[in-house]
């Protein structure tokens, strides 16, 4: 099956900080999602991308489809404390299952310290 | 909100009974899908549906089945449930044809006593 990996695992910030985490997969993907999920909660699309080398931001987020199709980055910047909670990727492949479905990496846990 | 409803969202239950989980959609969307959520796991897909009747497993089937008689509704079932199922179970919809995606419902936390 196909295999993410997602780093860091956790992050421990200051307030005001720049953030920076990234997923790699074994395989090639067609779509790159990114996810935050709050304690209690489901996870909440942040951003989606669709094409290889897309750049894409959402205020002070912003992520970038790898051109090799295989990784992605999301960068948070000025980080505030409504920003800790897990982030995970998600992958769709592009096999006629894999497509059908997204594997997700396994989270990052992003804490910030006033 | 996404139009997603999961019902119960809670629930205790006693191991060997049957549950049944369900992920109500009002948006129409193609594809449903049922993960669940550990510890040390992340989010590992039970089943999916990609139209009505039409099911494939995931990654963590062994224990569960589906069901999906009509576009807005998908069920899934734990016919005997046992302790390793305690989980938070999340329902999930969409598509991928751009500028659409796949949304997340709010969960449902079964607790397998």
């Amino acid at each position: 099956g196909q295999q993410l990996n997602q780093s860091p695992q956790s992050m421990f910030i200051q307030e005001g900080e720049d953030v920076s985490m990234n997923c790699t997969s074994s395989s090639i993907f067609n779509t790159w999602l990114w996810y935050k999920q709050d304690p209690g909660e489901g996870p909440v699309l942040l951003i989606a991308l669709y094409k290889a080398g897309e750049l894409t931001s959402n205020g002070r987020l912003t992520a970038q489809f790898g051109i090799t199709r295989k990784d992605s980055f999301l960068n948070i910047s000025a980080s505030i404390p409504s920003d800790v909670g897990i982030y995970f990727c998600a992958g769709r492949g592009i096999s006629s299952g894999s497509a059908r479905q997204l594997t997700f990496g396994s989270g990052t846990q992003l804490t910030v310290l006033p | 909100d996404a139009g997603i409803t999961q019902s119960p969202r809670h629930k205790v239950t006693e191991t060997g009974t049957p549950v049944t989980l369900r992920c109500h959609q009002t948006e129409n969307h193609r594809y449903m899908y049922w993960y669940r959520q550990d510890p040390g796991h992340g989010l590992r897909l039970i089943h999916y549906s990609y139209g009505v009747k039409d099911t494939d497993k995931g990654e963590v089937s062994d224990g569960y089945s589906v069901s999906r008689s009509k576009t807005e509704d998908f069920l899934l079932t734990l016919e005997s449930a046992t302790s390793s199922q305690t989980s938070v179970y999340f329902c999930a919809i969409g598509s991928f044809s751009p500028g659409n995606t796949i949304y997340f419902g709010e969960g449902s936390w079964l607790t397998v006593v």
